[in-house]
């Protein structure tokens, strides 16, 4: 079956420092998106990617999605402690069912 | 305020107790859907309902069962919980097509001793 996975698996970077988490589908993705976890939260959703070699910004965070529709990755610049948490990318697995990938923990040390 | 409200937030258990997790949203959303979340795993879905009266297995349905009786409802009944169904569970929904991504709720962490 469709397979979306996730690397690293977890990131412990230095305050200030740039992270970059990556997504890979098994299969061609007709759109892919990004979601936050908080610790002790639920996961909440930063953007949808939909065009090939679509790449989007908010503030100091990057997303791309790759040309072939495959895979995806988020980038931070500058990470700030409030980065924190674990990042999921999630593609579509038939209509209205999303795949998550097993998410990349962030600890940022100030 | 836009949301889905999940409860119990916390729930301990006996092996075999039936239990019911509710889960409701305010958005008139036709697409609901229940996930769990273990370590390494990331979520894996139980079951979705694309509108009323209308539910379908996801990847891990195995030891629940849903209805979906209303617009805004959608429970998650565990007729005869195990340990190994000890988990944190979200529900979540969204416009057809998650055009908007999924809203979740808070989560309910249970666990089955």
């Amino acid at each position: 079956g469709q397979q979306v996975m996730q690397i690293p698996q977890y990131q412990h970077v230095q305050e200030g420092e740039d992270f970059t988490t990556y997504c890979n589908s098994s299969t061609t993705l007709s759109n892919i998106q990004w979601y936050k976890q908080r610790p002790g939260g639920h996961p909440v959703f930063l953007i949808q990617l939909v065009k090939s070699g679509e790449v989007k910004k908010q503030k100091r965070l990057t997303f791309q999605f790759g040309e072939a529709k495959k895979n995806s990755s988020l980038h931070i610049t500058a990470t700030q402690t409030t980065d924190v948490g674990t990042y999921f990318c999630a593609g579509p697995g038939g209509y209205n069912k999303l795949i998550f990938g097993a998410g990349t923990r962030l600890a940022v040390h100030p | 305020e836009a949301q889905v409200t999940q409860n119990p937030r916390y729930l301990i258990t006996v092996t075999g107790k039936k239990l019911t997790v509710t889960c409701s949203q305010n958005m008139n959303h036709e697409y609901m859907s229940w996930y769990r979340q273990d370590p390494g795993l990331g979520l894996r879905q139980i079951y979705y309902s694309m509108n009323v009266e209308v539910t379908d297995k996801g990847d891990v349905p195995e030891g629940y069962k849903v209805s979906r009786k209303e617009k805004r409802n959608f429970p998650l009944i565990l007729e005869s919980p195990s340990p190994n169904q000890t988990s944190l569970y979200f529900c979540a929904s969204s416009r057809p097509g998650q055009l908007d991504g999924y809203t979740f709720g808070s989560g309910t962490r249970l666990t089955v001793v």
